[in-house]
């Protein structure tokens, strides 16, 4: 089976601070996706990357950037986090169909 | 502007019944129409999926409908279980091409009581 890893199952980090949330996938797809997930509104998709060093802005990109230095791990980074961005983070990577990772639960206080 | 819109919120059934959960989309051009199941403390993952050649599509106990004129597809749950209860995601995209981003309903908190 696929597996994808987030790094952090929980974080709290502090507004202004920079964050890192890192995720790893097993299986040599191309595809990768970021996606926040907050109650009443679904998963909407942040950001995407289709090959290495290759990304597309996803429906609300602003606020964060992406890193994909490689095939197996695809970044996201707040630059500054703010208080709406607390949230629960889900990272996808694709074939025939997503796998996702469990989730990273990120508080910003 | 939502592309794909589900329903109900929340859906609670006894035992036994049927769950039925609806989404509509507005982009023609969807052409893979899959469902997600998320249980608490996972990240959703693929129960089901539906091309739109086929009005329906069924895995055991989990059924696609699917009304191409409509842009309309569903999911019903027979025999529901309380093993059942989670959160379900109907999604939607365009197949071909390198991206093939999903975009997703908002979900559907489904308890199955008893």
């Amino acid at each position: 089976d696929v597996k994808v890893t987030q790094s952090s199952r929980y974080l709290v980090k502090r507004t202004g601070e920079k964050v890192f949330l890192e995720c790893v996938q097993d299986m040599d797809h191309e595809n990768m996706f970021w996606y926040r997930q907050d109650p009443g509104l679904g998963l909407r998709l942040i950001y995407f990357s289709y090959d290495v060093k290759m990304k597309e802005k996803g429906d609300i990109p602003e606020g964060y950037s992406v890193s994909r230095e490689k095939k197996e791990r695809f970044s996201l980074i707040l630059e500054s986090a703010s208080t709406n961005q607390t949230s629960m983070y889900l990272c996808a990577s694709r074939n025939y169909g997503y796998t996702f990772g469990s989730g990273t639960r990120l508080t910003v206080v | 502007q939502q592309q794909v819109k589900q329903s109900p919120q929340s859906l609670i059934v006894q035992k036994g019944g049927i769950s039925i959960i609806n989404c509509a989309y507005e982009n023609t051009a969807f052409d893979y129409f899959p469902w997600y199941q998320q249980f608490p403390g996972k990240g959703p993952a693929l129960l089901i999926a539906i091309r739109p050649d086929v009005s329906e599509k069924k895995e055991g106990r989990f059924t696609i409908s699917f009304n191409k004129s409509a842009k309309q597809f569903s999911l019903h749950i027979m025999d529901s279980q309380p093993g059942d209860s989670a959160t379900y995601f109907c999604a939607a995209s365009i197949s071909g091409g390198s991206n093939y981003k999903l975009t997703f309903g908002k979900g559907t908190l489904l308890t199955v009581n008893p």
